[in-house]
């Protein structure tokens, strides 16, 4: 069972949609981070989030932790083919020492 | 500053070798993490080592280890390859613990 599941596996979109990708758990996590990952690279940190019901904006890209700290979502808004990439949501299930724990991660293809 | 540096970036290894990947991790940063990045099981936990003790190891055999120089640089060690090893192997670095983790380009591992 995937502690962090994320939704959809797979998103294909025209350019300018906004679209919402969810990531979703049973656990309580002390922070929360959103990566971006393009062929070839490694992942690349976008957001952290640490306090329930945080809501963070970086451009276009809106992130939000829920209230009970077990899910997230991330919102793109005019999406445009520059934020084609995987995106990966990570937990922390502790603070400090802890590990990582990540979701499978949402595909994003945004078309011209 | 440098980015975390890995070499190589892609190796051809037979089943029943053993390989030896390397991270050189941003200056600085003395917590270096590795993990595992296949399409069906996404990214998965290796372990993490900070000031050259291993502080947290993940559900992996003992195939798999690693270990920490004095100047932070980490090597990873895989044993008795498989083909099932074949994948991303990313190394990533922060400064302390789980937050703010910067990872590498990977190194692509092909087990024939």
């Amino acid at each position: 069972t995937q502690l962090l599941e994320q939704s959809p596996q797979f998103l294909s979109i025209q350019e300018g949609e906004n679209l919402t990708v969810y990531c979703n758990s049973s656990s309580v996590f002390s922070s929360l981070q959103w990566y971006r990952q393009e062929p070839g690279e490694g992942p690349v940190l976008l957001v952290t989030v640490v306090t329930g019901g945080e809501v963070k904006k970086l451009k276009r890209l809106t992130f939000q932790f829920g209230d009970a700290r077990k899910d997230s979502s991330l919102h793109i808004t005019a999406a445009q083919p520059g934020d084609t990439g995987l995106y990966l949501c990570a937990g922390a299930l502790g603070s400090g020492y802890s590990t990582l724990t990540f979701g499978k991660g949402t595909m994003l293809l945004v078309s011209p | 500053k440098a980015g975390v540096t890995q070499t190589p970036r892609y190796l051809i290894k037979t089943r029943g070798q053993q390989v030896t990947l390397s991270c050189s991790p941003i200056s600085g940063h003395r917590s270096v993490s590795w993990y595992q990045q296949t399409p069906g099981q996404g990214l998965q936990f290796l372990f993490e080592y900070f000031s050259e003790t291993q502080r947290n190891k993940g559900n992996f055999p003992g195939r798999f280890s690693g270990r920490q120089f004095s100047n932070s640089r980490s090597e990873m060690n895989v044993s008795t390859l498989e083909l099932g090893d074949s994948a991303l192997y990313l190394c990533a670095s922060s400064f302390q613990g789980v937050y703010e983790q910067y990872f590498g380009p990977g190194t692509r591992l092909t087990v024939t």
